[in-house]
């Protein structure tokens, strides 16, 4: 079945340490996201990438890094540098453009700094 | 500077009651307004997407309205089961270069539907 996956669904990281979160999607979508969920807050986009091997900064980048090496690839690195990195992580895919189409998400990764 | 609030912040309610879930929005320019279904712990799923020409769109017992001109919309949810419980995401685009579209997300309503 089509789909975006994320994973793992949990991840415990120690201050100081880089770690990836993985997004893989066979949608064959052009376009994906990462975005950040916090109480309270609305998502909030951390990178985008429209095509392979291109990505853009969203509003919150500082602290992450992305790789668009694949189109069905899109791992995020939250590294030590993100002051804040305890959140809910949800990665998104759409057709090019996010034009009148919706945007599919996976299924979450929440990461908690210890 | 866009920004979606969605009203109330949460909300219980009887099975088998109506509800109604509000999201104003100042975003411009405007492309389409989405609502999506969130679980606990889980990704949002989309319920119902309208373009600024559509005024209602329904998904079962989900109806959304969209008011372009007052930059309004709702969500409305007949007769309510159990498995409605989640936050309900109001999320509106606009039109951005490069077919890219800027989109912003309201904080959500938590329902709970309660036997």
């Amino acid at each position: 079945d089509g789909g975006i996956t994320q994973s793992p669904k949990y991840l415990f990281r120690k201050e100081g340490q880089n770690v990836t979160l993985s997004c893989e999607q066979n949608l064959n979508h052009d376009a994906m996201y990462w975005y950040r969920q916090d109480p309270g807050q609305g998502l909030r986009l951390i990178y985008y990438s429209q095509i392979v091997n291109d990505f853009q900064k969203g509003d919150i980048a500082e602290g992450y890094s992305v790789s668009r090496e694949k189109k069905e690839s899109f791992p995020l690195t939250v590294t030590s540098a993100q002051k804040n990195p305890t959140a809910f992580y949800l990665c998104a895919s759409s057709i090019f453009g996010e034009m009148n189409t919706e945007a599919f998400f996976g299924q979450g990764t929440r990461l908690t700094v210890v | 500077k866009n920004q979606v609030e969605q009203s109330p912040q949460s909300l219980i309610i009887l099975e088998g009651k109506n509800c109604t879930l509000q999201c104003n929005y100042t975003v411009s320019p405007f492309s389409n307004l989405r609502w999506y279904k969130q679980d606990t712990g889980r990704g949002p799923v989309s319920l119902t997407i309208m373009t600024f020409s559509e005024n209602t769109k329904s998904n079962g017992r989900y109806t959304a309205t969209l008011d372009a001109d007052t930059k309004q919309s709702s969500l409305h949810i007949t007769a309510s089961q159990l498995s409605d419980s989640a936050s309900y995401i109001c999320v509106v685009s606009a039109h951005g270069s490069g077919g890219y579209q800027k989109v912003t997300f309201g904080t959500g309503t938590k329902l709970q539907v309660i036997p």
